[in-house]
C-alpha cells in the first residue's frame, strides 16, 4: 500500500517568513495529492491540491509543487501570518474513490 | 459547497456501553464514506471504508465486531462503538466523496468529528 512521509513534524517561523513542508510517497500509481489544514479540535480543511499531470499550482500565498520522478511534493506558504498556525497534513491517493493516505502532520507555529 | 455533518459532536459514556455516531452528507450523495480515528497530536488513521449497500472494508488491526459500520443510504453512514472501553476514547472523523452532482467529484470532505470519552 501507499506510504506517505512528512517532514518536519514541527516548524516555527516568524510572521512574514516563508514555510515549506515536504512529503514523499511510495506508490507510483498515486495521482492526487491534497494538503489539509487542521486547527485544534476541528475538521481537516482542504487548502490546496495537485494532480499528477501538473508540476506546480498556486493559490495566493499557498503553492504546491510535485516531482513525480522523485515521488515528492511540497507545500509552500509565503508571508506567513499567525492565523496560519495549525497542523498541516499531506496526503496521496491513487484513484477517485480510494482512500487517502495521510502523512503524520506538521505543526506550524507562526510567531508575531 | 459540500457539507458533511456528524452527530453527536461529543459524547461521554460508561465503560461497557455502546455509542453510535452518525455521518451525513447534507447536499450531495456519497457512495463511499470513510471513518478515521485521531489521537491527540497524531495523524488521521483510517479505520474503515464504508460503501453504500455493502459491507464496510476494515483496515488491518481494526476489529469489525467492535466498530460496526452501516451505510444504509447515499447520505448516511453510522459507526457504532460496541462495549466501549477507556482505550476507545478518541476523536472520530468521517469523510465522504461525492459521486455526482455539482460538488466536485473525488474531493474528500470531512465531518467536524466526534470526541468520544469512555469513563
Amino acid at each position: 500500500g501507499e506510504n506517505v512521509e512528512q517532514h518536519p513534524s514541527t516548524l516555527s517561523v516568524q510572521e512574514g517568513d516563508s514555510a515549506v513542508i515536504k512529503c514523499t510517497y511510495s506508490d507510483s500509481a498515486s495521482n492526487y495529492f491534497p494538503w489539509y489544514k487542521q486547527e485544534l479540535g476541528k475538521r481537516p480543511q482542504l487548502i490546496i491540491d495537485i494532480r499528477s499531470n501538473v508540476g506546480e499550482k498556486k493559490d495566493q500565498r499557498i503553492a504546491v509543487t510535485l516531482n513525480k520522478t522523485a515521488k515528492h511534493f511540497s507545500l509552500h506558504i509565503t508571508e506567513t501570518q499567525p492565523e496560519d498556525s495549525a497542523v498541516y497534513f499531506c496526503a496521496a491517493r491513487d484513484s477517485g474513490y480510494s482512500t487517502l493516505t495521510f502523512g503524520k502532520g506538521t505543526m506550524l507555529l507562526v510567531s508575531p | 459547497g459540500a457539507v458533511v455533518s456528524q452527530h453527536p459532536s461529543w459524547v461521554i459514556c460508561k465503560s461497557g456501553t455502546s455509542v453510535k455516531i452518525e455521518c451525513r452528507s447534507l447536499d450531495f450523495q456519497a457512495t463511499t464514506m470513510f471513518w478515521y480515528r485521531q489521537f491527540p497530536k497524531k495523524s488521521l488513521m483510517l479505520m474503515a471504508t464504508s460503501n453504500e449497500g455493502s459491507k464496510a472494508t476494515y483496515e488491518q488491526g481494526v476489529e469489525k465486531d467492535k466498530f460496526l459500520i452501516n451505510h444504509a443510504s447515499l447520505t448516511l453512514s453510522t459507526l457504532t462503538v460496541t462495549s466501549a472501553h477507556p482505550e476507545d476514547s478518541s476523536f472520530y472523523i468521517c469523510s465522504a466523496i461525492s459521486t455526482s452532482g455539482s460538488v466536485r467529484v473525488d474531493e474528500q470532505f470531512f465531518g467536524p468529528g466526534t470526541r468520544l470519552t469512555v469513563l
